[in-house]
């Protein structure tokens, strides 16, 4: 089945640090979402991208879909501690998603 | 309003116990998802309903019946199941099937003894 490779698996930073974290695959994808879920709660949605080369801010978070559909990145400025959580980066093809392996991140006040 | 709700929380149960999960959205969406996640794993899909049928069934073990009486609610019923069973049981939605983001619930935790 598809794979997405999610990376960095972890990241420990210091709070007002910019982040960067990103995911790619072997497969075509129509819709990249980002998730970010906390302990014992739902993932929450983040930001939807729909077109290749699309870029699109939420706040203080940036993503963007790959132009080769394959990729996309998510981009957090200036992190708080509040940022502290596990992402997932999820791509559409068809009826499913597939996720990615998710990217814990810990910010030191 | 983009809210998902599960009940109940948190749920223990036996091997030899039935019991259901509940999942309920009134944002109008006619696709609703059962998923099942590990600890630091990410969400693996279960099952699909599209339009209150059962479209999408990844191969899941009969011990997890699915069942969507209307389009706002989702059920999972339990039965026999087994410790590895223990996990964090999510329901999404979206307003279409495949075409749309999905919004999640919290999740209900269940622990298999």
């Amino acid at each position: 089945g598809q794979q997405l490779n999610q990376s960095p698996q972890s990241m420990f930073i210091q709070e007002g640090e910019d982040v960067s974290m990103n995911c790619t695959s072997s497969s075509i994808f129509n819709t990249w979402l980002w998730y970010k879920q906390d302990p014992g709660e739902g993932p929450v949605l983040l930001i939807a991208l729909y077109k290749a080369g699309e870029l699109t801010s939420n706040g203080r978070l940036t993503a963007q879909f790959g132009i080769t559909r394959k990729d996309s990145f998510l981009n957090i400025s200036a992190s708080i501690p509040s940022d502290v959580g596990i992402y997932f980066c999820a791509g559409r093809a068809g009826n499913m998603l597939t996720f990615g392996g998710g990217t814990r991140l810990m910010v030191k006040p | 309003d983009t809210e998902v709700t599960q009940t109940p929380k948190h749920l223990v149960m036996g091997m030899t116990n039935k019991k259901s999960l509940k999942c309920e959205q009134h944002m109008g969406h006619r696709a609703m998802y059962w998923y099942k996640q590990k600890a630091k794993k990410p969400p693996e899909l279960m099952f699909v309903y599209s339009y209150e049928k059962l479209s999408i069934n990844e191969s899941v073990p009969s011990r997890f019946s699915p069942e969507c009486p209307n389009s706002s609610l989702l059920n999972l019923h339990l039965h026999a199941l087994q410790p590895e069973d223990s996990a964090l049981y999510l329901c999404a939605s979206s307003q279409g099937p495949g075409t749309y983001e999905q919004y999640f619930g919290p999740g209900t935790r269940l622990t298999v003894t």
